[in-house]
């Protein structure tokens, strides 16, 4: 399948922070790009999704990057806190088709 | 979005076994899949569970393996057959309402096997 993958395995911040999660993605055919949340125990949790043919998307303290031409996605989490403490998945694909990068720990430091 | 439920939420069995999961949905839904998580990595997507005909495997499952069954558009089973200490993993259920677009996750099913 397509490689999805993350920069950084791990990410602490200060509480009240801002957070940034990189995800690469190799298929340039993909158009829907979807960052998840999972918790400890948990399912994935949905945050935000963006189609590629937007360049950014804004939710409530999160916003998510797609720049197409170096194919990389970025979610950013404004004012940290530590209920965003999770692994945090980018998730690429086409139609039905959906493909997970590795994940990213977000660690919120009090 | 869909309330989706999974049973059991843990296991552990011994080898040779199977166990068949089951993952229900609050309201009918177009689209089912059925993931799977080993400890610590990413999810890989295991097959489409297609109502009323056989589900659409990905490359490296197979239907002996992880027989699928969708009676209908809010119920789908997953059975993990012949079980090895291989197939410990975190089983997770998502859906869809449409394809094409976000998937909600059940739980999951926290699989051991010894």
């Amino acid at each position: 399948g397509e490689s999805v993958g993350l920069h950084l395995p791990t990410l602490s911040v200060q509480e009240g922070d801002n957070s940034i999660i990189n995800c690469a993605y190799s298929n340039s055919a993909s158009d829907y790009f979807i960052w998840y949340k999972q918790e400890s125990g948990k399912g994935p949790q949905f945050i935000i999704d963006i189609r590629s043919n937007m360049d950014k998307r804004q939710g409530q303290r999160v916003t998510v990057l797609l720049n197409k031409t170096v194919k990389h996605l970025s979610l950013q989490i404004a004012a940290t806190q530590p209920g965003d403490s999770a692994v945090y998945f980018c998730a690429e694909g086409s139609g039905n088709q959906f493909y997970f990068g590795t994940g990213t720990s977000l660690t919120v430091i009090p | 979005s869909a309330v989706i439920s999974q049973k059991p939420s843990r296991d552990i069995c011994q080898r040779g076994t199977s166990l068949t999961i089951q993952c229900q949905v609050d309201s009918q839904v177009t689209m089912m899949f059925w993931y799977r998580q080993q400890p610590g990595q990413s999810l890989t997507l295991i097959a489409t569970a297609n109502q009323g005909s056989e589900a659409t495997y990905e490359s490296g499952f197979v239907i002996d393996k992880f027989p699928i069954s969708r009676p209908n558009l809010t119920f789908s089973t997953l059975t993990v057959s012949n079980m090895s200490p291989e197939d410990s993993s975190i089983y997770l259920c998502s859906v869809s309402e449409v394809a094409g677009v976000e998937q909600y996750f059940g739980p999951g099913t926290r699989l051991t096997v010894t």
